[in-house]
This record gives structure tokens, C-alpha cells and sequence, in this order.
């Protein structure tokens, strides 16, 4: 069984003030990791994936997050917020391999809020 | 290339009775899942479908069905609802080469009375 555990249910920050949205899961066996996004009443959008190869991965918009297999953390990052970086934020995991491509596990979400 | 679509956005049941949502899959993408998402939570995994054939579960009673057509458009049906089936209905579909990325729907709001 796998499982997602995001530290933060919320995380208030003030516009560009850098920001870190913590992940760490549990997995037996060798995972894809993601975030996804989700604005007010809208589906989810992915921010960016780690597959293999760089643990670094990097979104167009500027956040980016590491794997960190030792410590299995995936936290998410972003030097300087905007205002419309407020959103609900999903750390995801994903069976690297296996037949059951879309079983997604999800965190509980943290909610990212930047004030002016 | 078309998005993924969903529909209703928004639908209001009362207990016992069934309902049928339906999603739209994206150009091209022969796989679809579903999840649940409570309030204030994280999207569960209810199922996937590929090939019009059910290929994963999670841990979801029977009551909650799936079909997905040939033009790979989808439905997840939803029998004797119960008023912790209220929450949001996210389908997401993708294409089953490596790992591909599943690409979310808006989603449908159930609020079952």
C-alpha cells in the first residue's frame, strides 16, 4: 500500500516571499511522484513529475521540487510567489511500472494562500 | 487537441437514488479513471477503465459501476447513494504508453440530500 503525507494543511505567505510545500510518502515499491494544482472550483492541473534521472525536477511557471529517496520527500518550491500562485496544492504518487497506470494517490492537499 | 469534459457540473440527489456521470475523454486517450473527492480532502482512486474494460479498483463498494464507450467517452454510475457519496467526481484520462500524464476534467459536484 502506498500513502501520501502532506505536513502542511495550510500555508499563508506574503507576495514574493520564496515558499516550500512539504511531501513525504510511503511506498514498498519504486514510485513516479507529481503535483498537481487545483484552483477554486476547477479539476486538476499537473505542475510537474518526477519519472527518473535529475531529482530536480521544474515547472514553466517557475516552481520546482526535488526526490529525495533516502529521506522519500518530494517538497515543492517556489523562490518568489505571486498572487495567483492561491490554489490547493496535491502531491500525488504513482506505481513506477505494474498495469494499473491511473491509480493515483494523493495527499490531503495543502491550500497555498499569498497575500499583497 | 480537445480537453477532457465532464458533465453535469453540478447535480443534487437524494438518498437511494442512482446517478450517471459522464466524461468526455481527451484526443487520443484510450484510458480513463475516476476519483472521488471529498471535501477538504485528496482525490481517491475509485477505478480505471481501458479498452472498455475495468483494469483497476480501489477500495469502492460495487455500487459504484463504470462503462466506457468505444469513442472512449465514459460513465461512472452510482447506485443507491448515500449522503457520504456527496463530493466532487473527477474523471482524468491518458494514453497507457510508459507513463503518461492524466490530464483532469473540471469535474462534477454531487451533493446528495
Amino acid at each position: 500500500a502506498q500513502s501520501v503525507t502532506q505536513l502542511d494543511s495550510q500555508v499563508p505567505v506574503f507576495e514574493e516571499a520564496p515558499v516550500e510545500l512539504r511531501c513525504n510518502y510511503s511506498s514498498s515499491v519504486s514510485v513516479y511522484l507529481f503535483w498537481y494544482v487545483q484552483y477554486p472550483n476547477q479539476g486538476l492541473q499537473l505542475l510537474l513529475k518526477y519519472l527518473s534521472g535529475s531529482t530536480l525536477v521544474e515547472s514553466i511557471n517557475g516552481f520546482e521540487a526535488e526526490f529525495n529517496k533516502s529521506q522519500t520527500s518530494f517538497h515543492l518550491r517556489k523562490p518568489s510567489v505571486h498572487i495567483s500562485d492561491t490554489a490547493e496544492y496535491f502531491c500525488a504518487v504513482r506505481n513506477a511500472g505494474g498495469t494499473s497506470y491511473g491509480k493515483l494517490t494523493f495527499g490531503q492537499g495543502t491550500i497555498l494562500t499569498v497575500h499583497p | 487537441e480537445t480537453g477532457v469534459t465532464q458533465s453535469p457540473t453540478h447535480l443534487i440527489k437524494t438518498r437511494g437514488q442512482q446517478v450517471t456521470l459522464r466524461c468526455s475523454s481527451q484526443s487520443g486517450h484510450n484510458t480513463v479513471s475516476w476519483y472521488q473527492q471529498a471535501l477538504g480532502q485528496g482525490p481517491q482512486f475509485i477505478f480505471q477503465y481501458y479498452r472498455e474494460e475495468e483494469n483497476g479498483r480501489g477500495n469502492f463498494p460495487p455500487r459504484f459501476s463504470g462503462l466506457q464507450f468505444p469513442n472512449y467517452s465514459s460513465e461512472l454510475n452510482v447506485n443507491a447513494l448515500e449522503l457520504d457519496d456527496s463530493a466532487l467526481y473527477l474523471c482524468a484520462s491518458s494514453k497507457p504508453t510508459g507513463v503518461d500524464t492524466q490530464y483532469f476534467g473540471p469535474g462534477t459536484r454531487l451533493t446528495v440530500l
